[in-house]
């Protein structure tokens, strides 16, 4: 099955600056790339995702990239702002049985 | 709409015990699941259903059952309940079955102790 690694698993920037989020996957099949992001308490819930016949996608300060060959794909938040601490996941998928999760990226905004 | 709708929030279960988890939505979604999440172990597919009267096992289905007798529903069963299983359990539901057909949609999660 899908194997997906996320890295890293917290990181700390200062408000204003940018994140970065790694993932990689095993199964070259994946096709379906999204991104959620959880608050404490809440449920996950969307904020970006990609498809395989895509590389790169943006929406407002969040992008991200995909790079099939290497199987890897990163999201990017710039001018990152308080509201923006919360876990991200990424996940990867493609056919019926579902998504694969990453572990989780807690990202803490320094003021 | 009220979107994913699951019940109990909490629950604490002594070892041994059963109970069930009820997942409902109110979107005319095909496909639906479980997870679970785990600190650092990010979130776990259970099980999951394509439609109707169809599931299937994912990463982690030992000790659970479910069933999907109308598109709304979706309930996921503990028959013996252990404390491994301690854990916020999220049922997750899409529109269409395949995995790249857009977002999952998200219930409030039950977060399950087992003492």
């Amino acid at each position: 099955g899908e194997n997906v690694e996320q890295h890293p698993s917290t990181l700390s920037v200062q408000e204003g600056d940018s994140a970065v989020i790694k993932c990689t996957y095993s199964d070259s099949a994946s096709n379906y790339f999204p991104w959620y992001k959880q608050e404490l308490g809440k449920r996950p819930q969307l904020i970006i995702d990609i498809r395989s016949n895509v590389g790169e996608k943006k929406d407002q300060r969040i992008a991200v990239t995909l790079n099939k060959t290497a199987k890897h794909f990163s999201l990017h938040i710039t001018e990152t702002q308080p509201e923006d601490s919360a876990v991200y996941f990424c996940a990867a998928g493609g056919g019926a049985d579902g998504l694969t999760f990453g572990k989780g990226t807690h990202l803490i905004i320094q003021p | 709409n009220a979107g994913v709708t699951q019940t109990p929030k909490f629950q604490v279960l002594k070892t041994g015990q059963s109970m069930t988890l009820q997942c409902a939505q109110d979107m005319n979604h095909e496909y639906m699941s479980w997870y679970r999440q785990d600190p650092g172990m990010g979130l776990r597919l259970i099980h999951y259903s394509v439609g109707a009267g169809i599931t299937d096992q994912g990463e982690v289905p030992n000790g659970y059952n479910v069933s999907r007798s109308t598109t709304e529903d979706f309930p996921l069963r503990l028959l013996s309940a252990a404390p491994s299983q301690t854990s916020v359990y999220f049922c997750a539901s899409r529109r269409t079955p395949g995995a790249n057909t857009g977002e999952l949609f998200f219930g409030e999660g039950s977060r399950l102790t087992v003492l």
